[in-house]
């Protein structure tokens, strides 16, 4: 079933230190991975995604790394800004007939 | 591309009405959208998969008469939540599948908050 969360982990962060939001996944069967942002009032966004015959991939200051040996994921994000700060979720999917499982989500504060 | 709006974006209500919740697909034609709820602090609950043209699949403790969903066009689903309660009062989002990609990447919409009285 769905992860769903009692109380949310919180990271804080310097300016401009990188941060690494890490998350544990279910369903080894998973095949594909994203992370979403979710600022405080509004709908999730899209940041990156894996498949699981990747173990590491970037974007623009992002990089997400898949361990399928321990069922891991993880965000760095590089430089962090005050505008980073929000909710970040994984979500696994591939074998749930399109529906994605979402992780319990991670609290990134950043302070200036 | 890949814009999903949702209107409205907050609704308050008396209790024992009922509420009705758009979810469009901008850019895209949407064959498949999701409903979701989310409490403070706690992550996004699949509530149920909503499929054009057929009945939506609830999940497991879902009631769906209370929540009603109709996916009439390829761009257009509602969530109708009926007699709805206090314990109705929460983050209600959508999302849906671009159909070109061969992911199940989900693109959400801004979120509704209801809030029953």
């Amino acid at each position: 079933g769905e992860s769903v969360g009692l109380h949310l982990p919180t990271l804080s962060v310097q300016e401009g230190d990188n941060s690494i939001i890490n998350c544990a996944y279910s369903n080894s069967a998973s095949d594909y991975f994203i992370w979403y942002k979710q600022e405080s009032g509004k709908g999730p966004q899209f940041i990156i995604d894996i498949r699981s015959n990747m173990d590491k991939r970037q974007g623009q200051r992002v990089t997400v790394l898949l361990n399928k040996t321990v069922k891991h994921l993880s965000l760095q994000i590089a430089a962090t800004q005050p505008g980073d700060s929000a909710v970040y979720f994984c979500a696994e999917g591939g074998n749930q007939g399109g529906k994605l499982i979402f992780g319990q989500g991670t609290e990134l504060s950043v302070k200036p | 591309g890949a814009v999903v709006s949702q209107h409205p974006s907050r609704v308050i209500c008396k209790s024992g009405t009922s509420v009705k919740i758009e979810c469009r697909s901008l850019d895209f034609q949407a064959t498949t959208m999701f409903w979701y709820r989310q409490f403070p602090k706690q992550s996004l609950m699949l509530m149920a998969t909503s499929n054009e043209g057929s009945k939506a699949t609830y999940e497991q403790g879902v009631e769906k008469d209370k929540f009603l969903i109709n996916h009439a066009s390829l761009t257009l689903s509602t969530l109708t939540v009926t007699s709805a309660h206090p314990e109705d009062s929460s983050f209600y989002i959508c999302s849906a599948r671009d159909p070109p990609s061969t992911a199940d990447t989900q693109y959400f919409g801004p979120g509704t908050r209801l809030t029953v009285l």
